[in-house]
C-alpha cells in the first residue's frame, strides 16, 4: 500500500516554465515532508522540507505548498533549467528523522 | 555539512561470492542509518533501519541472513550481501540522520552491485 502517492510519473517543461509535481498522503500523523532531488546513478539530495504548520515554504527557485485538510503537498520550481532534470521524489515521515515513506517519483526533463 | 559517503561507488562479482558496503558519515554522528535499494526507474525501498550499538531491523521481505548490517560506530554502517546471486544486482543506497540533523535523513551517494 503507496502511503504517499506523486503525479505525475514524468513531466516534461520548456527552460523558464515551472515544473509543479504533486503528491498526496492518507495518515494524518506525518508531519515532516521533504522532497529530494536525484540525479542519475546517485543518491538523493535534499532540496527542501516542510512540516504540517506551515502552509508554504520557498527557497531559491523551489517552494512547497502544503494544503493540510486536502492532506497533499506540491514542488513548484519557477524558472526551471535543464540542469533540474532530475528525478523528484516526496516523502513523509512520523516523527524526527523516523522512517520516510517516499513516493514514486517524477521525471522531470527540462527542454531548452 | 551532512555528508554521507558510500563505498565502494560500483562493485562487480561472481555469484556465490559476499561484498560488504559501507556507508559512513563524515561530519556529524549518525544515530541511526538507513539501507535501501532502488531498481532502475523506481522509488527507494527501505531494506532496514540500524541505530548504533543494536541490531538492525529488517522491513517485511527482507532476508537478513543475506543482508547483514552492521552499525558499529555512531560513523559507519555497513550492509554485507551475502551469497550474492543476480538478482540481488541492484542500486543500495544508504542514509544518516544524527544528533546534529535530527529531522531528516541524508543519503549517500550509492552503490551499484552487480552479480555475475
Amino acid at each position: 500500500q503507496q502511503q504517499v502517492k506523486q503525479s505525475p510519473q514524468s513531466l516534461i517543461v520548456q527552460k523558464g516554465g515551472i515544473s509543479i509535481i504533486n503528491c498526496a498522503y492518507e495518515n494524518t500523523a506525518f508531519d515532516y515532508f521533504p522532497w529530494y532531488q536525484q540525479f542519475p546513478g546517485k543518491g538523493p539530495a535534499l532540496l527542501i522540507a516542510i512540516r504540517p504548520d506551515v502552509s508554504e515554504k520557498k527557497e531559491g527557485r523551489f517552494t512547497i505548498s502544503f494544503n493540510k485538510s486536502a492532506k497533499q503537498f506540491s514542488l513548484h520550481i519557477m524558472d526551471s533549467q535543464p540542469g533540474d532534470s532530475a528525478t523528484y521524489f516526496c516523502a513523509a515521515s512520523i516523527g524526527t528523522g523516523n522512517q520516510f515513506y517516499f513516493g514514486t517519483g517524477t521525471s522531470l526533463t527540462v527542454i531548452p | 555539512g551532512a555528508v554521507v559517503s558510500q563505498h565502494p561507488s560500483w562493485v562487480i562479482c561472481k555469484s556465490g561470492t559476499s561484498v560488504k558496503i559501507e556507508c559512513r558519515s563524515l561530519d556529524f554522528q549518525a544515530t541511526t542509518m538507513f539501507w535501501y535499494r532502488q531498481f532502475p526507474k523506481q522509488s527507494l525501498m527501505l531494506m532496514a533501519t540500524s541505530n548504533e550499538g543494536s541490531k538492525a531491523t529488517y522491513e517485511q521481505g527482507v532476508e537478513k541472513d543475506k543482508f547483514l548490517i552492521n552499525h558499529a560506530s555512531l560513523t559507519l554502517s555497513t550492509l554485507t550481501v551475502t551469497s550474492a546471486h543476480p538478482e540481488d544486482s541492484s542500486f543500495y543506497i544508504c542514509s544518516a540522520r544524527g544528533l546534529r540533523y535530527q529531522e531528516t535523513q541524508y543519503f549517500g551517494p550509492g552503490t551499484r552491485l552487480l552479480v555475475l
